[in-house]
């Protein structure tokens, strides 16, 4: 079964502080993609990661990808307010643009 | 540039009706995927076209199906509505394989 798991699923944090989101998914794939959703808002693509060791960098979010170990991350350093939304790990196991999304992580960014 | 639009924004509707939702891609992309995303998960994909062709379907019952024009724009049809089919219903353009891809602001169904 293709299967896309995030952890944690709701993540609330102080501004200034760092923090890491993990993505597991369940079989061979080098092809990831990170979204960020605001609430009743559509998706917003982050990052795409195309090969084992990828790395990419926005502002305060930085996602790489170990594809042997079928895991992505998502790095945020100096938490801001902005940046509280639900992000998104979704992966393209069948290389035809069919992505399978994971469960989402609610990140909220404390004062 | 326009990015993907869809419409209508929010629609309701009862149990046993049926539903139209269009979506137009980015100028240039051939590739229309769609997703359902119910509340508090993440989107599930339905189907992906690709010049007026089918590439890939989800796993959902017969009552959805799409189709795509030739000027690459996309409807998804539901038939037979049911409460459980409530939901955000996105739809995706991209330009190549290996691009992201981007999604419209989706349209809302609701079902009475």
């Amino acid at each position: 079964e293709l299967k896309v798991e995030q952890n944690p699923l709701f993540l609330s944090m102080q501004e200034g502080k760092n923090y890491t989101i993990y993505c597991n998914y369940s079989t061979t794939s080098d092809r990831l993609y990170w979204y960020r959703q605001d609430p009743g808002k559509s998706l917003e693509s982050l990052f795409v990661l195309l090969s084992n060791g990828a790395v990419k960098q926005e502002g305060r979010l930085m996602a790489s990808l170990d594809t042997k170990a079928r895991l992505s991350t998502l790095h945020i350093t100096a938490a801001v307010h902005d940046l509280s939304a639900t992000y998104f790990c979704a992966v393209d196991f069948t290389l035809n643009e069919k992505l399978t999304f994971g469960t989402g992580t609610r990140l909220t960014i404390i004062p | 540039d326009a990015g993907v639009t869809q419409s209508p924004t929010h629609l309701i509707k009862t149990r046993g009706q049926h539903v139209t939702l269009r979506c137009s891609p980015i100028s240039g992309h051939k590739s229309v995927s769609w997703y359902q995303q119910v509340l508090g998960q993440g989107p599930q994909f339905i189907f992906q076209y690709y010049e007026k062709e089918e590439r890939g379907r989800g796993n959902f019952p017969d009552r959805f199906s799409a189709r795509q024009f030739p000027n690459y724009s996309s409807e998804l049809n539901v038939n037979a509505l049911l409460l459980g089919d409530s939901a955000l219903y996105l739809c995706a353009s991209s330009l190549l394989l290996e691009q992201p891809q981007h999604f419209g602001d989706g349209t809302r169904l609701s079902i009475l």
